[in-house]
């Protein structure tokens, strides 16, 4: 079966500036995940879809990150303006609603702020 | 609240010899518990998972995970290590009596295998 795709898969940009993340995970996953993973550190949770809807953004960063997962399908991670702590790997992985389900992760898009 | 503690950065070991890196978890309830490992440059892949049941659990790549309740530990294990081994393993779990799916990460630990 198809993995999870990631979009791009490096960006380098200017802080301040913006960026954006896309993501398509396995065709039937109705939960999608899109972590950070800061170099040195495992993957911090950003926000949890279920389907269309949010389940938890608790850890996003509201006032320059945004998500969304329109048609409960695609999902795009977007941060406006960018900061240099923002430098990090944004990991999507989506799974089976069960909450024992595994994870399958996409490669991820490595972020580079300057 | 639940957490994920991974006491060592790195384990070193000779190609041939028994691999252990260990895991220790907090939750409320039971633990849905897992073992992911990250090569260079790739998202993370599933390795093994604890759900319920027997407390040895076996895996991909021959690698297997023993849960201790007592001592809320779910070390990762091989018997014979190779040195394509080497990479980055994560350790997450999850409350399985919570109303949360989101799975909780350790920072991981660099398993090097030495020819």
């Amino acid at each position: 079966e198809a993995g999870v795709a990631q979009s791009p898969r490096y960006k380098i940009i200017e802080k301040r500036q913006s960026v954006a993340f896309w993501c398509n995970p396995i065709s039937g996953h109705a939960t999608l995940y899109w972590y950070q993973q800061i170099l040195g550190q495992g993957p911090k949770l950003l926000i949890q879809f279920q389907n269309n809807g949010v389940v938890d953004d608790s850890q996003l960063p509201k006032d320059r990150f945004s998500a969304e997962r329109l048609k409960g399908v695609d999902s795009t991670l977007k941060i406006q303006p960018a900061k240099l702590e923002d430098s990090a790997v944004y990991l999507c992985a989506s799974s089976f609603a069960g909450k024992n389900e595994k994870l399958f992760f996409g490669s991820g898009t490595q972020l580079s702020v300057l | 609240a639940q957490s994920v503690a991974q006491p060592e950065d790195q384990v070193n070991v000779a190609e041939g010899n028994p691999l252990t890196v260990k895991c220790t978890y907090s939750v409320s309830g039971n633990p849905y518990l897992f073992w992911y490992v990250q090569y260079p440059n790739r998202g993370l892949q599933f390795l093994l998972k604890y759900i319920t049941g027997d407390n040895l659990v076996k895996g991909s790549y021959g690698f297997e995970a023993e849960f201790n309740k007592s001592q809320t530990s779910f070390h990762l294990k091989k018997p014979s290590a190779l040195v394509s081994d080497s990479a980055l393993y994560f350790c997450a779990v999850r409350d399985a009596s919570g109303g949360s799916y989101i799975p909780t990460f350790g920072r991981g630990t660099s398993l090097i295998v030495h020819p």
